[in-house]
């Protein structure tokens, strides 16, 4: 299995304003990946964090609203770019080496 | 996009009584997973079921898979108050493919089981 844990857990932002999301792995995964949790919604994938490479986004969701790192095995982080009040929500990472994904406990982001 | 349905979307029992959940999907997949989420927290990784699979015990949890009908359950036996939380399906594709490991969730159970 994988802990996961991300910093920060939660914030509260100004809209236009970005905030970057850290999301660290005990051990190194295969995969990585960024949920969007919407208020009162299940999770849709953001994009896949790609390690020394571009990350992959679903459609709708674009590299220059949701940049992403992955420098190496075991680190990643989400940047959510100029903030508006739609972008109120639990954003997640996950984790995995084979088929089972562990989660972070997510960080919860209010725009004002 | 979401994968499918849950159902039903809340759920309330009492403490002892056993709880389902339902998860019905659209496309071939790999194997489907269960999480739990306790008040908007993280997810916790609660059983894994191949495609090839049809039942899957552990603990008081028992998971079946018809992939004929696309479709799953999540039997929760002897349940407590303290597993009160919301349930997710997720859905991963078949091996091999650029989507390996990615999760389709679907939409979610509320479970209430009360003392």
């Amino acid at each position: 299995s994988a802990v996961i844990s991300q910093k920060p857990s939660r914030d509260i932002c100004q809209r236009g304003t970005s905030l970057t999301i850290q999301c660290q792995v005990d051990s190194q995964v295969t995969m990585m990946f960024w949920y969007r949790q919407q208020p009162g919604q299940s999770l849709t994938l953001i994009a896949t964090a790609n390690q020394g490479s571009e990350a992959t986004y679903e459609s709708g969701f674009v590299i220059d609203k949701f940049p992403i790192s992955r420098p190496n095995l075991t680190f990643s982080t989400l940047t959510v770019s100029n903030m508006s009040p739609e972008d109120s929500s639990i954003y997640l990472c996950s984790g995995g080496q084979g088929e089972t994904q562990y989660f972070g406990p997510g960080t919860r982001l209010l725009v004002l | 996009s979401q994968q499918g349905e849950e159902d039903p979307q809340a759920l309330s029992i009492q403490e002892g009584e056993n709880a389902t959940m339902n998860c019905s999907y659209k496309t071939s997949i790999n194997n489907l997973q269960w999480y739990r989420q306790n008040s908007g927290r993280g997810l916790v990784h609660l059983i894994l079921i191949r495609s090839n699979e049809r039942e899957k015990h552990s603990g008081r949890l028992r998971v079946t898979l018809d992939t004929s009908k696309k479709s799953s359950s999540l039997l929760i036996t002897a349940s407590r108050a303290a597993d009160t939380a919301s349930y997710f399906c997720a859905t991963a594709d078949e091996a091999g493919g650029t989507s390996y490991g990615k999760l389709t969730f679907g939409q979610g159970t509320i479970l209430t089981v009360h003392p």
